[in-house]
């Protein structure tokens, strides 16, 4: 299977310091997004980066993706209780298949 | 725009039972899909959807059937509900990039309770 893997399972910070989460995949890909869902509800999507691109910042957020190692990162900045929530990496490779997801709390 | 709606939000079914879960989209997206969200699983697909009467089959298709008659609609049926099938369902539309799916708009869920 292709579904990414999110790294680490869970994390715990406090906030205004800065969370990085990991994604590992095992086929070629068109792109890698990365999404967040509060609980009970719908997955927003975050951001998007494409094969052919190594680094893309959106806001507090920057998203690495190596193609050689198959893996991402998503970095959050100076962290708010408001990023609490579960983060989902999604691979694209004809289908659009999503990982297990991460969750990340962050104290006040 | 409402983005993407999904009804009913909760429903509780017995074993046996048949259903449709509705969902729609008024952004004029070619791709829909169906997901399952399950305890420690992520999100797994059930089918798929690139354009009115054409659908396809996801990682978890068995027990689920999918139409598309209109580009708005993306209904889901569960033939012959099972506990295996409890479940919060999320129907997703995007539009279709060359090379790639686009971001994916969510719609709220449904959390379904099969006894």
């Amino acid at each position: 299977s292709q579904q990414g893997e999110e790294d680490p399972q869970a994390l715990s910070i406090q906030e205004g310091e800065n969370a990085t989460m990991n994604c590992s995949y095992k086929t070629s890909i068109n792109n890698l997004q990365w999404y967040r869902q509060n609980s009970g509800r719908g997955l927003v999507h975050l951001i998007l980066i494409r094969s052919n691109e190594r680094e893309k910042h959106s806001g507090r957020l920057r998203v690495t993706l190596d193609t050689s190692k198959k893996s991402s990162s998503l970095l959050i900045t100076a962290s708010r209780a408001a990023d609490t929530a579960s983060y989902f990496c999604a691979t694209d490779a004809g289908k659009l298949v999503f990982g297990k997801g991460m969750k990340l709390t962050v104290n006040p | 725009n409402a983005g993407v709606t999904q009804t009913p939000k909760f429903q509780v079914l017995k074993t046996g039972q048949s259903m449709t879960l509705q969902c729609a989209q008024d952004m004029n997206h070619e791709y829909m899909s169906w997901y399952r969200q399950d305890p420690g699983m992520g999100l797994r697909l059930i089918h798929y959807s690139v354009g009115a009467g054409i659908t396809d089959q996801g990682e978890v298709p068995n027990g689920y059937n999918v139409s598309r008659s209109t580009t708005e609609d993306f209904p889901l049926r569960l033939l012959s509900a099972a506990p295996s099938q409890t479940s919060v369902y999320f129907c997703a539309s995007s539009s279709l990039l060359t090379g790639g799916f686009h971001e994916q708009f969510f719609g709220p869920g449904t959390r379904l309770t099969v006894l």
